[in-house]
This record gives C-alpha cells, structure tokens and sequence, in this order.
C-alpha cells in the first residue's frame, strides 16, 4: 500500500463546474498537506496548503483535511480552462523535510 | 516570491556522456535542497536531499554515484548524471526550501524542470 493514494484519473469536467480532487494517506503522523498544480513539462506550484485538520479557501480554491478519516480533498469553483493540469497532492511529517506526493490526477476543463 | 531556477530546460546527450543540471533559488536562501525525477504520466520521485556544504542523502535505490549532488552555496545545487544511459531519460525537477518548517516563508518551491534525452 502506497503512502499516499490519488486516482490518477484522467478528469475531464465543463469549464464552469465544480471539481473535486482527493487523496486518502496511511501514515497519521502527517502534519502537512499540500496541493499542487502541475502544467505539462514545468514543475509543480504550490496552490494551497493546510496545517492539521481543517479547511482553506483562497480564491476558487477550496482545501480540506480529515485527519480522522486521513482524507484530503481540493475543490475548485468555477473552473476554466486554464485550470487544466495535473494536481499532486503531497504531504508531510512534522520536521521530516520530506514531501511524500499522490501520483498526481490530471484534469481537463473543456470550454 | 520565492523563486527557483532551473537550467537547462531540455538537454539531449549522447550515452556515456555526463550532464549537468543547475538549480539556483534566486530570492532567498535555501537551507535544503531536493531533486526529483518524474516519468511520464507518474509522481514526483525523490532522488535525494541536499544541505549546503554537506554531502547529499540519497534515497534508497539511488545510485549516488551515477547522480552526483553538490550543494555548494545557499543558492545552488547541481546534479551531474554521470555516464548518462537511455534509461536515464526523465524529467528532472528541483525543490528549494528555506527555514525549518513549511509554514516560515516559501516552503518548498519547485524548479521548472529538464527535460534529459539520452541517444
């Protein structure tokens, strides 16, 4: 069992649509969570990340922890389709220095 | 912002050859630096760790031999692929972090990657 699970996909949604992007972890101890976008051939950007459980809203971008369920989700409103790309969700353990990433789904918003 | 450099962007190399890849944060000091390998259609891999002016941490599989890391300044790391092989073809990707936990300043930030072909 891997780490941190994320369906690939690929997600194809019309532009306007709520999208929904999850990952499910194994290793409670993680303390951060982060959600990246990933544009074909550049590197990750980090969107949003979140300390413990809660939720974090920054412009269309919705990010939401379960610690007790170790489940993760970004949510985005309105999408368009500069939107599309692959999103990574990654996490890590309180002073480890270490990111450990979900394999990424990639989305498509058709106009 | 916080801002990686990451050059060159595509680099082609005939195998037995060695490549060098350069990673410079440019606004800040990173304390740790990271590379990443990435396949198609696949996650981030971390290859290794790097502290400045110490010797990397390789994660396990690593050839560190083959991927050889120096980190000789706050602002630069590099990464040399030492008798480069087709099977080596990837995606490189850097990560720069400055300060000890994700929430001071920038956290990780990514360089835009190199894109290695090994003919």
């Amino acid at each position: 069992q891997k780490e941190v699970e994320q369906d690939p996909g690929p997600l194809s949604v019309p532009e306007g649509a709520i999208v929904s992007l999850n990952c499910t972890y194994s290793n409670s101890a993680f303390q951060y969570f982060m959600w990246y976008r990933q544009y074909s051939r550049k590197g990750p950007e980090l969107l949003m990340y979140t300390y413990s459980s809660g939720n974090k809203e920054d412009g269309r971008f919705t990010a939401q922890v379960d610690k007790s369920s170790k489940y993760i989700s970004l949510f985005i409103r309105d999408s368009q389709p500069s939107d599309s790309a692959t999103y990574l969700c990654a996490m890590e353990l309180q002073g480890a220095q270490k990111l450990v990433f979900g394999q990424g789904t990639r989305l498509t918003i058709n106009p | 912002g916080a801002v990686v450099s990451q050059h060159p962007s595509r680099v082609i190399c005939k195998s037995g050859t060695s490549v060098k890849i350069e990673c410079r944060s440019l606004d800040f000091q990173a304390t740790t630096m990271f590379w990443y390998r990435q396949f198609p259609k696949q996650s981030l891999m971390l290859m290794a760790t790097s502290n400045e002016g110490s010797k990397a941490t390789y994660e396990q599989g690593v050839e560190k031999d083959k991927f050889l890391i120096n980190h000789a300044s706050l602002t630069l790391s590099t990464l040399t692929v030492t008798s480069a092989h087709p099977e080596d073809s990837s995606f490189y990707i850097c990560s720069a972090r400055s300060g000890a936990s994700v929430s001071a300043n920038y956290g990780y930030t990514f360089g835009s990657g190199t894109r290695l072909t090994v003919v």
